[in-house]
């Protein structure tokens, strides 16, 4: 287990509403990367955030926001969901923001919009 | 053009068969690479971090050609337990953090 829990494990939401994703980082990791993945394909890198300020965004517009709290577990905020939303997220906890870090991942959220 | 491609697959093998998966980046500047592996409907899982003297892990074999712009991961002897999607990762150097994840190559490998 890499000790990076995600919650919800499922979600079902309508055209239109707002979801909040829930991660905690594995213990030490200051660090959490959030991802989109589609049925298929890659995930897709969403934003970073690093000592509770996001380091680095994806191609992703504004409605797809976030947290991070002092005790480095993060929040993914999604608002306006949009059919396409749907997809498993994934997030990744490293012990620092450099890329050479190794990403630890939770199991993930699977986001189902009707 | 994708900033990261990787062969579509999948790929079909018979037990103890080798086999190689490529993967091309676009970014010159990219920092790291690494190879990823994903179970149907699990979490994505580090294989191994892949560095310019290329490097081996028991039956995995990974090689970058910063040159070219591809790195390669080599499995021998398949295992059934190596059935999964492998997916190669790149880290380009933007000023921030920023990680592609190829599309992946799914592998069966068949006893």
């Amino acid at each position: 287990e890499t000790g990076v829990t995600q919650s919800p494990t499922h979600l079902i939401k309508t055209r239109g509403q707002q979801v909040t994703l829930r991660c905690s980082s594995q213990s030490g990791h200051n660090t959490v990367s959030w991802y989109q993945q589609a049925l298929g394909q890659g995930p897709q890198f969403i934003f970073q955030y690093y000592r509770e300020e996001e380091n680095g965004r994806g191609n992703f517009p504004p409605r797809f926001s976030g947290l991070q709290f002092p005790n480095y577990s993060s929040e993914l905020n999604v608002n306006a969901l949009e059919l396409d939303d749907s997809a498993l997220y994934l997030c990744a906890s490293s012990l620092g923001a450099s890329g050479g870090n190794i990403q630890y991942f939770g199991a993930g959220t699977r986001l189902s919009v009707l | 053009r994708k900033e990261v491609e990787q062969d579509p697959g999948p790929f079909n093998v018979p037990e103890g068969a080798t086999v190689a998966f490529n993967c091309t980046y676009s970014n010159s500047a990219s920092q790291s690479f690494f190879w990823y592996r994903q179970d149907c409907r699990k979490e994505p899982k580090l294989l191994m971090s892949v560095y310019s003297s290329g490097n081996e892990d028991g039956r995995f074999t990974a090689q970058l050609n910063r040159a070219s712009q591809y790195i390669s991961l080599l499995i021998r002897d398949s295992k059934l337990s190596d059935s999964a999607t492998y997916l190669c990762v790149v880290t380009p150097n933007t000023g921030g953090f920023k990680t592609i994840f190829g599309a992946g190559t799914r592998l069966f490998v068949k006893a």
